[in-house]
C-alpha cells in the first residue's frame, strides 16, 4: 500500500509570505505528526493530530499551525515566513493514538528567500 | 530535560560490523527507535525496542538497550555500501512524541 505522501516536495517562498503543506497518511492511519528538520536544530516536533484534534504541540511560535481532516489528511501552515523557517518538513503517520510505529514521508523542502 | 546524544560520524569497512551508539536521558521513555535517512529522503523506520526489553534482533540489525545507563546501540552486521546514510535514534516519551538524536553519519569504506 502507498506510503505517506507529502506535497509539494520542494517550494521556494519569500519572507513575509505564507505556505501550506499537505500530508496524506498511510491508508487506515489516523494519527499524523509533523516535524521540522534543519541542520542547526535537527529534528524538532511541531504537532500531532488524531481524529481531527491536535493532541500535542511543540515549542514553535503561533505562526505555525495545522489541521487534520475527517479523512485523516493533514495540512500545516506557516504564516509570515522568516528566513529561519527554511527546512525540511516531515510528516509521519501512525495507525492509532499510541503512535508506536511512525512512518515518515519524503518531506517538503521549503526555502525562504 | 529531554536530550538524546549520538556521535556525529562513523566510518566502517565494507563487510565489517557497524555499531552506532546513543544516550538518552528520559527514563520514562516507552519505546526507543532507530531511523535511517538517505540523502534527499525522509526517515525510514528500521527497528524499535520496548523499554522493558534489552535486546532485539532483526536480520542484520541488532538493538541493545541498557536501561540503567540509558544507552541504546544499533549493530549492523556485514555492512554494505547501501547502508551509507544518517542514522537517528529517537525516544518516545509519555506524550507520544519522538525526541530525536543528532544523527550519526555512517560512511562505508570499500
Amino acid at each position: 500500500k502507498a506510503g505517506v505522501t507529502q506535497t509539494p516536495r520542494y517550494l521556494i517562498k519569500t519572507r513575509g509570505q505564507q505556505v501550506t503543506l499537505s500530508c496524506s497518511p498511510i491508508s487506515g492511519h489516523r494519527s499524523v505528526s509533523w516535524y521540522q528538520q534543519t541542520p542547526g536544530q535537527g529534528l524538532q516536533f511541531l504537532f500531532e493530530y488524531f481524529s481531527e484534534t491536535q493532541r500535542n504541540k511543540g515549542n514553535f511560535p503561533g505562526r505555525f499551525s495545522g489541521r487534520q481532516f475527517s479523512n485523516s489528511r493533514s495540512e500545516m501552515n506557516v504564516s509570515t515566513l522568516e528566513l529561519g523557517d527554511s527546512a525540511l518538513y516531515l510528516c509521519a503517520s501512525s495507525l492509532d493514538a499510541a503512535n508506536t510505529e511512525l512512518f515518515f514521508g519524503e518531506g517538503s523542502r521549503l526555502t525562504v528567500l | 530535560g529531554e536530550d538524546v546524544e549520538q556521535s556525529l560520524f562513523l566510518s566502517v569497512r565494507e563487510g565489517d560490523s557497524s555499531v552506532i551508539n546513543c544516550t538518552y536521558t528520559d527514563s520514562s521513555s516507552t519505546y526507543l527507535y532507530w531511523y535511517k535517512q538517505e540523502p534527499g529522503a525522509g526517515l525510514q523506520l528500521l527497528t524499535y525496542i520496548f523499554s522493558n526489553m534489552d535486546m532485539k534482533q532483526d536480520q542484520r540489525l541488532t538493538v541493545l538497550l541498557n536501561k540503567k545507563d540509558k544507552h541504546l546501540s544499533l549493530r549492523i552486521a556485514d555492512t554494505q555500501t547501501g547502508d551509507s546514510a544518517i542514522y537517528f535514534c529517537a525516544e518516545m516519551t509519555g506524550n507520544e512524541k519522538l525526541t530525536f538524536g543528532t544523527g550519526t553519519r555512517l560512511t562505508i569504506i570499500p
